[in-house]
């Protein structure tokens, strides 16, 4: 299953399938992204980061790509499982300035 | 082993009523920030903090303060609470302000305004 964060809001995959979620930043500046991870009534939990002079990164089941050309984030769950269900956020962050810019959210459903 | 704490977990207030908010942190790091979240959108800064020099966003409220006694701790202070301000309050730390690293969140303050 596929989502843009801006117009899909919900991403409703199967158990055990692929997930890409998708976000589009806004600051060409920006060098450093990260992906959090909420689930429902807590704070937002890392999942992965990437700086702007890479273009892929892999975690333990996660994958993030980065297309500065066209300011576009992915984030790649394998065999996602239950337990990933939660709203995705990716954030940008605006030079040096340690702010966060975050994006609208994905929320992430997974059916049994 | 909790790295961010934030207290109380839940609150509830009355209109007008001032309520601060509390955070620590056991990382040591330079920086430490306030998010407000309300249902469904993203995490909005409010301000941050970097050691003690004191950073308001530009559209952050006046009914909003901030005080950071030491390194620990961070507290966020709403003067005159209106319903408006009943959100999920998110405080994170970053050890430096460049970005090379990731703020850290704590579990956040859930606010009511009554």
């Amino acid at each position: 299953g596929e989502s843009v964060g801006l117009h899909l809001p919900t991403l409703s995959v199967q158990e055990g399938d692929n997930s890409i979620i998708n976000c589009a930043y806004s600051n060409s500046a920006s060098d450093y992204f990260i992906w959090y991870k909420q689930e429902s009534g807590k704070g937002p939990q890392f999942i992965i980061d990437i700086r702007s002079n890479m273009d892929k990164r892999q975690g333990q089941r996660v994958t993030v790509l980065l297309n500065k050309t066209v300011k576009h984030l992915s984030l790649q769950i394998a065999a996602t499982q239950p337990g990933d269900s939660a709203v995705y956020f990716c954030a940008e962050n605006a030079g040096n300035t340690g702010k966060l810019i975050f994006g609208q959210g994905t929320t992430l459903q997974v059916k049994p | 082993d909790a790295m961010v704490i934030q207290n109380p977990r839940y609150q509830v207030t009355q209109f007008g009523k001032p309520v601060t908010l509390s955070c620590s942190q056991t990382l040591n790091h330079n920086v430490m920030y306030w998010y407000q979240q309300k249902s469904s959108q993203a995490p909005k800064l409010l301000f941050h903090y970097y050691d003690k020099d004191f950073n308001n966003e530009a559209d952050t409220p006046d009914n909003f303060q901030s005080r950071r006694p030491n390194t620990s701790f961070c507290f966020l202070d709403i003067r005159s609470p209106g319903l408006g301000d009943a959100a999920m309050y998110l405080c994170a730390t970053s050890r430096d302000l460049a970005g090379d690293g990731e703020q850290f969140f704590g579990p956040g303050t859930r606010l009511t305004v009554l």
